[in-house]
């Protein structure tokens, strides 16, 4: 879906750099989620925000921060990167409750 | 939170047989049951889902059904072509934390 990007699509970046992954929408929902996706693991979720001024701690946050700029965009930052924070990532915007998340692409990170 | 099942992680079916895929979720508070496939190298996309006052839904080979006293609903592909090989998802919930996904069934057609 073409309403949800994200930027950079790869990344390959050194243990302890600080990485920033940037998702914007232009479907106007409010609610914006950053989900990684490992194998076999399926999408597990990092942090999410309902508007500009609200943003909740997922199932996984440790080792991640969040800012959601305006409600077009959400970005997800590594503060010190990882290994084990070598996935798949995923954001997606929605309109509420009950209502289908958007995918962005997806941004492949590894941490070497 | 929500707890959420999904079998079998991996189903190989022939072409043109039927697949069925189960999902089973803890919170009777859940309203909301969609399902999403993603193809290799894709991001997931929804297909089908389905609210909690309604039982079936179908939408041309897929439908989904639903069993809110078990806590368990289904995705069915009938007919299944090529195409149909990826993963799906189910993702209930529709609750203040929005959707928890299950962690996948890898769908394999055989020709």
């Amino acid at each position: 879906d073409a309403d949800v990007t994200q930027t950079p699509r790869n990344r390959i970046t050194k243990t302890g750099k600080r990485i920033m992954l940037e998702c914007s929408q232009t479907k106007g929902h409010d609610r914006m989620y950053w989900y990684r996706q490992d194998p076999g693991l399926g999408l597990r979720l990092i942090y999410y925000s309902f508007d500009v001024k609200d943003i909740n701690k997922g199932e996984i946050s440790d080792g991640y921060s969040v800012s959601r700029q305006a409600q077009a965009k959400f970005s997800l930052s590594l503060e010190s990167a990882i290994p084990n924070q070598t996935a798949l990532y995923f954001c997606a915007a929605t309109r509420g409750h009950g209502d289908t998340q958007y995918f962005g692409p997806g941004t492949r990170l590894t941490v070497l | 939170g929500e707890n959420v099942e999904q079998h079998p992680s991996t189903l190989s079916v022939q072409e043109g047989d039927s697949a069925v895929i189960k999902c089973t979720y803890s919170d009777s508070a859940s309203n909301y049951f969609p399902w999403y496939k993603q193809e290799l190298g894709k991001r997931p996309q929804l297909i089908i889902d389905i609210r909690s006052n309604v039982g079936e839904k179908k939408d041309q080979r897929i439908a989904v059904t639903l069993n809110k006293t078990a806590k368990h609903f289904s995705l069915h592909i009938t007919e299944t072509q090529p195409e149909d090989s990826a993963v799906y998802f189910c993702a209930p919930g529709g609750g203040a934390d929005g959707l928890t996904f299950g962690k996948g069934t890898h769908l394999i057609i055989q020709p």
